[in-house]
């Protein structure tokens, strides 16, 4: 049963830390998406990659967020500097056109103190 | 533009019947539809393209009126297993295949 994999799954830091959080998409998906999810804004797209080029990262504060995919495996968000507002449960979905959908990882749980 | 969902939470009795709606005030190219159960990933119910058709998940099944640009799902003969959260996504073009706006959430609580 193929799935998306997300690392880590839960995170700890303190402000001002960088995180790196990462995600192993569905073997043959060519797209994957970065979410957001907090209780206040709820599902937030940040950014999204097709055949790993960057389509739209509008989502993203480009000031400290970066998203890469350095290979078709492997999808990466980093956070640099940390702060408590970026606090939340951070997915990465994957999907293709066959599948005409996307399937989410388990997240990342994210708290910055 | 987030599409608006309706009610943002419905409690039901196991057996009893349920209408989730989601709105927009763009043209739809398509709607995905969503359930999350707390603390896990949302998972994938059903998606309805631009064209009014209407598909069924088991006792889950969901339309899209282009005319109103509002999808609605059906839970019917709920069971305990449908309690969560459910999302509808929008997909405005089909340039911008996979790029969904997310609805806020419709929470459905099944009791016994």
């Amino acid at each position: 049963d193929a799935r998306v994999t997300q690392t880590p799954r839960d995170k700890v830091t303190e402000m001002g830390q960088e995180v790196t959080m990462r995600c192993q998409p569905i073997l043959g998906h060519n797209t994957v998406f970065w979410y957001r999810q907090t209780m206040m804004q709820g599902l937030e797209l940040l950014a999204y990659f097709r055949n790993r080029a960057p389509l739209d990262d509008s989502g993203m504060p480009k000031d400290r967020f970066s998203a890469e995919m350095p290979d078709a495996t492997l999808a990466t968000l980093k956070i640099q500097p940390s702060e408590p507002r970026d606090s939340a449960v951070y997915f990465c979905a994957s999907g293709s056109l066959v599948t005409d959908t996307q399937y989410f990882g388990p997240g990342t749980r994210l708290t910055v103190l | 533009q987030q599409p608006v969902q309706s009610p943002q939470a419905v409690i039901l009795r196991e057996g009893e019947d349920a209408v989730i709606n989601c709105s927009s005030s763009k043209a739809l190219y398509s709607v995905h539809w969503y359930r999350q159960k707390h603390g896990e990933a949302p998972v994938f119910l059903m998606i309805l393209l631009k064209g009014g058709e209407q598909k069924g998940h088991e006792k889950i099944s969901a339309s899209f009126n282009e005319k109103k640009q509002q999808s609605s799902l059906y839970l019917t003969a709920s069971q305990l297993s449908y309690s969560g959260t459910y999302f509808c996504g929008t997909e405005l073009t089909t340039d911008s295949w996979g790029k969904l706006q997310f609805g806020a959430g419709t929470q459905v609580v099944v009791t016994p």
